[in-house]
Formats: structure tokens, C-alpha cells, sequence
């Protein structure tokens, strides 16, 4: 059974970049989407982007300029990076996977998310 | 404003059947895109509910179908129960974006 793990550094001030990262077990990384979605407190979800192994992400229009998604094989982990960070991106952030290897499957692995919380 | 339409809430009583829909447009429900549908409950992570329209995943119980027509699609849950209060979003795949595409979310509240 897949399992994720979000870690990430939870607080953190305007203008800074948020570094989060996904830890996978039980399972190989490769040959799955993974994604990255985000939910503002009381708020619906928002699609990040994704990334799969050995293919070029593919992030939200709106997130495009400040977002970068790696993925790390060797580590099971893929990551992201969020720059220049307002209280708006304040959220708690998912990582989650399509194991089906059909990015437009439906996303049937989640982490338990991690908050951040962006202060002035 | 999600790019994908839901009612904000609905409410049932328990033994009731009850529906959510979920309209999008041209280029992503409307494009033949399949429609998911995932239940969360508060403080937890969402849980994929429905797959590819109307599929659903091992263990999830008989009384939640899905359904789509056009650029709509409609989640179904009969026999309602308490246990089943949650807020419920729909997700599509939008080739404008190249992305994944969510559903406003619905509150489901049993009376």
C-alpha cells in the first residue's frame, strides 16, 4: 500500500519561498503522476501542478511564474517549490498520486497534508 | 469562482437519496473528460469516492453512483446516512489549462 508523507516548514513570511516535500513508501515512485493540490481554510481545492517521472511538469496557469515541481526517484520524493509566498498561499497543501499511470485517472492516493501558514 | 459548478450545499434526511451535480464546460466536461468525485471529511485529507463517472473504487459502499451527461455530471447517494456528512468535490480535466480542474465543493448535511 502506497503511503504519502508531506513535510514542510509549516510557518513562514511573506516574500519567502515554501519548500515542501513528498515522501512515497510502500511503493515506487515511478510510472506515477504526482500532484500537488492546495485547500485555503474553509476553501475548495486547488490544482498545483503535476510531474511524472522522466516527463515535464505541468502547472496551474495562475501558479506558473512561482512554482517548480521536481521529483526524486533515488529518494521516492517529489517536491515543490513555491517563491515569493502572500498570505493568500496560505493553505494546507497535498501531495497525491494517480498509481494508475493515467494522469487522467482519477487521484486515488493522498497525503494527510501539511498546513502553511504565511505571515506579513 | 471554481471552474467547475456545484451547488454549495444539500441536505437529506437519513434513508433519503440524495444528488450533487457538477456542470463544466466545452473544454473540459463538455471535451468528454471523465468526471471524479472525492469526499473529505473535516481535518482529513479527500478520499477519491467516484472514478472515471461512475466507477467506484474498492470499499466504497453501492449506495454512491455517479453519472454524465454532456458537460454535467451527478453524484448520487441513496440511503443516507449520518455517516456520510462531508463536503464532496468534483474534478475534471480541462484542456485549456492542461490541468485538473475542481468542483467549488458541496456541504452535505444529514438532517
Amino acid at each position: 500500500q502506497v503511503k504519502l508523507q508531506e513535510s514542510g516548514p509549516g510557518r513562514m513570511k511573506a516574500s519567502e519561498t515554501l519548500s515542501l516535500t513528498c515522501s512515497v513508501s510502500g511503493g515506487s515512485i515511478s510510472s506515477h503522476y504526482c500532484y500537488w493540490i492546495r485547500q485555503p481554510a474553509g476553501k475548495g481545492l486547488e490544482w498545483i501542478g503535476r510531474i511524472y517521472t522522466g516527463g515535464s511538469p505541468t502547472y496551474n496557469p495562475s501558479l506558473k511564474s512561482r512554482v517548480t515541481m521536481s521529483i526524486d526517484t533515488s529518494k521516492s520524493q517529489f517536491s515543490l517549490r513555491l517563491t515569493s509566498v502572500t498570505a493568500a498561499d496560505s493553505a494546507v497543501y497535498y501531495c497525491a498520486i494517480i498509481s494508475t499511470g493515467y494522469y487522467l485517472d482519477g487521484i486515488n492516493i493522498w497525503g494527510q497534508g501539511t498546513m502553511v501558514t504565511v505571515s506579513s | 469562482q471554481s471552474v467547475l459548478t456545484q451547488p454549495p450545499s444539500v441536505s437529506g434526511a437519513p434513508g433519503q437519496r440524495v444528488t450533487i451535480s457538477c456542470t463544466g464546460s466545452s473544454s473540459n466536461t463538455g471535451a468528454g473528460y471523465d468526471v471524479h468525485w472525492y469526499q473529505q471529511f473535516p481535518g482529513r485529507a479527500p478520499k477519491l469516492l467516484i472514478y472515471s463517472n461512475s466507477n467506484r473504487p474498492s470499499g466504497v459502499p453501492d449506495r454512491f453512483s455517479g453519472s454524465k451527461s454532456g458537460t454535467s455530471a451527478s453524484l448520487a447517494i441513496s440511503g443516507l446516512q449520518a455517516e456520510d456528512e462531508a463536503d464532496y468535490y468534483c474534478q475534471s480535466y480541462d484542456r485549456s489549462l492542461s490541468g485538473s480542474v475542481f468542483g467549488g465543493g458541496t456541504k452535505l448535511t444529514v438532517l
